[in-house]
């Protein structure tokens, strides 16, 4: 099982300048997140997918953010243009759907650190 | 109201010692899963532990327990014999009932160090 793959595993970019951070959930997960990893603001939710359809987005930021996930395997969160203060970790996670109180939990991936000089 | 209430920003343990990190949940949902994960410098989230709200006994895995009081919605997590190794962040995170259609939420985060 290779887990929650993300790419690339470090950014550094220049302002103004269009990011794609890249996921690909685990096999048969049908729910995907979508996290950024502050030391201000900790671990914000920033959207999250079910069966590939955006459930809820209320945690992106502007619209400059964006994220898709075309079909199961693989989903991009998309900064244009990128700031500064976008800087941060990205994660992003897979579960599979069920009962609110079943043993679902959520794998995440390494994380991409982002840096926006 | 904040979902998910870590209110101990950092702690320290001695090694082998036992520690408790607090975490208390908001919710009117009889249905929901409580979770805590280990973060450490390096920065990948770990899975440590589970809790339904339907579960009838305290979760248990090797050195973790979650003592999960469920008429003062609390689900603190409780290390024993502290390692150095567990020195790392811990978030404690719920997901609520179907209406909520699988969103997770996190705390803030206790930040753990264990002294040799």
């Amino acid at each position: 099982d290779a887990g929650v793959i993300q790419s690339p595993r470090h950014e550094v970019t220049e302002m103004g300048q269009e990011v794609t951070l890249r996921c690909k959930p685990i096999s048969g997960h049908n729910s995907l997140f979508w996290y950024r990893q502050t030391m201000m603001r900790g671990l914000e939710l920033l959207i999250y997918f079910n069966n590939n359809v955006p459930i809820d987005d209320s945690g992106m930021p502007e619209d400059r953010f964006s994220a898709k996930m075309p079909n199961a395997s693989f989903s991009t969160l998309k900064i244009q243009p990128s700031e500064p203060r976008d800087s941060a970790v990205y994660f992003c996670a897979s579960s599979l759907k069920g009962l609110a109180q079943s043993y679902n939990e959520q794998f995440f991936g390494p994380g991409t650190r982002l840096t926006v000089l | 109201a904040q979902k998910i209430t870590q209110t101990q920003p950092g702690m320290f343990v001695q090694e082998k010692e036992a520690v408790t990190l607090d975490c208390t949940y908001d919710t009117s949902d009889p249905s929901y899963g409580l979770f805590w994960y280990k973060q450490p410098s390096s920065g990948e989230m770990i899975f440590l532990i589970y809790q339904g709200s339907y579960d009838q006994q305290n979760a248990t895995e090797g050195r973790y327990s979650l003592n999960f009081q469920k008429a003062r919605k609390s689900a603190n997590l409780v290390i024993s014999a502290s390692q150095l190794g567990d020195s790392a962040m811990y978030f404690c995170a719920m997901r609520e009932g179907l209406h909520n259609f699988n969103k997770f939420y996190f705390g803030s985060g206790t930040k753990l160090n264990v002294k040799p």
